[in-house]
């Protein structure tokens, strides 16, 4: 069946650098969402990809989607402190599957 | 609007006792989805329901059934726990299954010894 796979499974920042986090489809998927968990709440959507090679920021944030929609990746740039959480793809809507996740932690 | 809610936070229960998972979202949507979440695993889809009156299994059915009760509600039931069953329980809803973001509840957190 379908696999998404999400690497790195932790990373610890010092603050003010950069983070990326990388998600693979055994597929091609016709669409990719991405969430942020903060330690203790509940998923959070933070976007959704759909067209092949689509770029799309949300102020530090950069999300993109390859080429052949069967991966995709976060940059943050600058951490801060309040990026602490857990980064989960997950994809397609109508057959949802969640990478495993980053869990990001941000050293002051 | 309270968004998604469930209830219960938190339940104990003991090896073969059964229990319900309720979730509620006030948002009119058509959509409703189950989740597990395990520690490293990310979220596995148990159950959806892609409008009121339907329900389909998704990666991790067995063990589990649901109800769609209307279109606000949809229960998780569990008629013999088991301990492999232990994990955080998220209820998610969204308008329709296709193109849309999901809004989770805040979870129940289930442990079975």
């Amino acid at each position: 069946g379908q696999q998404v796979m999400q690497i790195p499974q932790y990373q610890h920042v010092q603050e003010g650098e950069d983070f990326t986090t990388y998600c693979n489809s055994s597929t091609t998927l016709s669409n990719i969402q991405w969430y942020k968990q903060r330690p203790g709440g509940h998923p959070v959507f933070l976007i959704q990809l759909v067209k092949s090679g689509e770029v799309k920021k949300q102020k530090r944030l950069t999300f993109q989607f390859g080429e052949a929609k069967k991966n995709s990746s976060l940059h943050i740039t600058a951490t801060q402190t309040t990026d602490v959480g857990t980064y989960f793809c997950a994809g397609p809507d109508n057959d949802m599957r969640f990478g495993a996740g980053t869990r990001l932690t941000v050293k002051p | 609007n309270a968004g998604v809610t469930q209830t219960p936070k938190f339940q104990v229960l003991k090896t073969g006792q059964s229990m319900t998972l309720q979730c509620a979202q006030d948002m009119n949507h058509n959509s409703m989805y189950w989740y597990r979440q395990d520690p490293g695993m990310g979220l596995r889809l148990i159950y959806y329901s892609a409008s009121e009156g339907t329900t389909d299994k998704g990666e991790v059915p067995n063990g589990y059934n649901v109800s769609r009760l209307n279109k606000r509600e949809f229960s998780l039931r569990l008629e013999s726990a088991a301990p492999s069953q232990t994990s955080v329980y998220f209820c998610a809803s969204t308008p329709e299954m296709r193109g849309n973001e999901q809004f989770f509840g805040p979870g129940t957190r289930l442990t079975v010894l």
